[in-house]
């Protein structure tokens, strides 16, 4: 069935550096690729998305890139900063229709200053 | 505009007992899914509901169940309780029943089976 596997599961940086979350899905038709972020006792929220059509988007520190030909998407955050430390998802339509979205299992991203 | 709203926020229950849930998107919103949160299985997708129709479902079991009002409010319904159900319910809303749209999330209700 439909998956999403999301890389790593942990990640620790300094403040200031980069940090790149890496995801990739298996079901061709998936044409809706939103990252969202989770603070601890919060709600997902979106941070950013992309579509089927587009190769690379950008919200000034964060960027995602798609590679529809390997199935694979990734987050890019630059200059990170404590208050970007929470637990990141990137997730993948089920298919063209519907609102329906796979998840990857998760990456918490730790910001230490 | 208010956010999407669910209630109650926390439930314990009991097991073999039976739970419902309520969720109330966003006004305007007519595209209501849900999900299940847990620690080892992340977030998975239960179904989806759009006009008060189910329009697409997950792989849960059928003691898993659902269903859309005419004002698009949500209810989930869980019977027969197991201990694994202790999860955190999200629903979140959208605009439309067609992909690439942002999907808003409540703040979820934190279900506990003992």
């Amino acid at each position: 069935g439909e998956n999403v596997e999301q890389h790593p599961s942990t990640l620790s940086v300094q403040e200031g550096d980069s940090a790149v979350i890496k995801c990739t899905y298996s079901d061709s038709a998936s044409n809706y690729f939103p990252w969202y972020k989770q603070e601890l006792g919060k709600r997902p929220q979106l941070i950013i998305d992309i579509r089927s059509n587009v190769g690379e988007k950008k919200d000034q520190r964060i960027a995602v890139t798609l590679n529809k030909t390997a199935k694979h998407f990734s987050l890019h955050i630059t200059e990170t900063q404590p208050e970007d430390s929470a637990v990141y998802f990137c997730a993948a339509s089920r298919g063209q229709a519907g609102t329906a979205l796979i998840f990857g299992k998760g990456t918490t991203l730790s910001v230490s200053s | 505009k208010a956010g999407v709203t669910q209630t109650p926020r926390y439930l314990i229950k009991t097991r073999g007992q039976q739970v419902t849930l309520s969720c109330s998107p966003i006004s305007g919103h007519r595209s209501v899914s849900w999900y299940q949160q847990t620690p080892g299985q992340g977030l998975q997708f239960l179904f989806e509901y759009f006009s008060e129709t189910q329009r697409n479902k997950g792989n849960f079991p059928g003691r898993f169940s659902g269903r859309q009002f005419s004002n698009s409010r949500s209810e989930m319904n869980v019977s027969t309780l197991e201990l694994g159900d202790s999860a955190l319910y999200l629903c979140a809303s959208s605009v439309r029943w067609t992909g690439m749209n942002e999907q808003f999330f409540g703040p979820g209700t934190r279900l506990t089976v003992l």
